[in-house]
């Protein structure tokens, strides 16, 4: 089934690891964003990619990054986690001429 | 950039009620604008939409209106039922823009 998935869905980590969240669709979308939020509240963007090898800085300001080598991955990696990530994370996508989102079902990040 | 205000930030009805959220939005020139319901625990999910050259669509119990000369775009739910409890986003699309701006979102609850 044509889907966006995000692995892990749940992740605890300590301070100082490097964590990649993965992210994954196929439905051929050509945008794909990251989105930081806390349970229930603002959907913050923090990093989005029109196309492949195409990446952007959101409007919040974030110590990730991303790379985008394949249409239908969008990883995202901290470096260094710090309690301050601490969060939900929400990959979404949309087509190139369309200007709806599918969002994943997220990664819940807790570090310790 | 585009700048999208909503509210209210929290709203209680009794079940059958109905239940009215508002949202603002700056660039004149946005022309899609959806609302995205998330109930908790799950990812965002697109519930309705309305472009530009609309003034009114409606989905069942769901209608979305467009006022273009205020900027500003309502989501009505009519007979509320127990479901209908989560976070909605309204969000806008700017003229040209390839990113959706989301408003904050409005807890919606309803009682039995």
């Amino acid at each position: 089934e044509a889907d966006i998935y995000q692995t892990p869905r749940y992740l605890v980590i300590g301070t100082g690891k490097k964590i990649t969240l993965e992210c994954s669709q196929t439905m051929g979308h050509d945008k794909m964003y990251w989105y930081q939020q806390d349970p229930g509240m603002e959907l913050h963007l923090i990093h989005y990619s029109y196309g492949v090898n195409s990446t952007e800085k959101g409007d919040l300001s974030s110590e990730s990054t991303v790379s985008r080598i394949r249409t239908e991955h969008f990883p995202l990696t901290l470096e260094s986690a710090r309690p301050s990530h601490t969060s939900q994370y929400l990959c979404a996508s949309s087509a190139l001429r369309s200007e709806g989102y599918t969002f994943g079902s997220g990664t819940r990040l807790t570090v310790v | 950039g585009e700048n999208v205000e909503q509210h209210p930030s929290t709203l209680s009805v009794q079940e059958g009620d109905s239940a009215v959220i508002k949202c603002t939005y700056s660039d004149s020139a946005s022309n899609y604008f959806p609302w995205y319901k998330q109930e908790l625990g799950k990812r965002p999910q697109l519930i309705i939409d309305i472009r530009s050259n609309v003034g009114e669509k409606k989905d069942q119990r769901i209608a979305v209106t467009l006022n273009k000369t205020a900027k500003h775009f309502s989501l009505h739910i009519t007979e509320t039922q127990p479901e209908d409890s989560a976070v909605y986003f309204c969000a806008a699309l700017a003229g040209g823009g390839n990113k959706l701006t989301f408003g904050t979102g409005t807890q919606l609850k309803v009682e039995l």
